[in-house]
């Protein structure tokens, strides 16, 4: 069993819809919990991040963890064509050095239609 | 500047053959690491590093070897290609402590190895 699980999709929303993308984990010790988006034939870029538990949101993007179910999210509200990407999920532990480790899901691709 | 920069950004290989991917970054980054991304496996950490001349080994270390001269660079050599090893290969890089969470990507490596 993978550390990280994410469904790879791919989801098709309309443009303007609400996306909820979502991973699993079974590592008690992941503190870190990220949000990266990689567009086709980029690296990926840190979108958030959360420590620990607790929302966090950022204009449109809202990043939930909910550490006794071992379950993040992000929710994407008014969802436009240029959010279409894969989105990945990363966590890590807690500690110097430690923290650079990330462990990533597979990757959701999302892509936005007009 | 530059950010995180890898050459090549393509590569064909035989099997046997070895080669060095190269990585640099130019933000001062005491933190660089280097993952392979592969359909349906995500990104997976092969070796990372926290300072020049501190290396350690990642999920999937097996037939890549690393070096840390200086601050800058992080190369990744592949001693004898397998197949297997076809994949796209990202360097990041990051600040140390607790914000090493976010990673700089390059653009990413796609190696073929027939």
């Amino acid at each position: 069993q993978k550390e990280v699980e994410q469904d790879p999709g791919p989801l098709s929303v309309p443009e303007g819809a609400i996306v909820s993308l979502n991973c699993t984990y079974s590592n008690s010790a992941f503190q870190y919990f990220m949000w990266y988006r990689q567009y086709s034939r980029k690296g990926p870029e840190l979108l958030m991040y959360t420590y620990s538990s607790g929302n966090k949101e950022d204009g449109r993007f809202t990043a939930q963890v909910d550490k006794s179910s071992k379950y993040i999210s992000l929710f994407i509200r008014d969802s436009q064509p240029s959010d279409s990407a894969t989105y990945l999920c990363a966590m890590s532990a807690y500690g110097t050095g430690t923290a650079s480790k990330l462990t990533f899901g597979t990757g959701t691709r999302l892509q936005v239609t007009l | 500047n530059a950010g995180v920069t890898q050459t090549p950004k393509f590569q064909v290989l035989k099997t046997g053959q070895s080669m060095t991917l190269q990585c640099a970054q130019d933000m001062n980054h005491e933190y660089m690491s280097w993952y392979r991304q592969d359909p349906g496996m995500g990104l997976r950490l092969i070796h990372y590093s926290v300072g020049a001349g501190i290396t350690d080994q990642g999920e999937v270390p097996n037939g890549y070897n690393v070096s840390r001269s200086t601050t800058e660079d992080f190369p990744l050599r592949l001693l004898s290609a397998a197949p297997s090893q076809t994949s796209v290969y990202f360097c990041a890089s990051s600040y140390p402590g607790r914000t090493s969470y976010e990673q700089y990507f390059g653009p990413g490596t796609r190696l073929t190895v027939t």
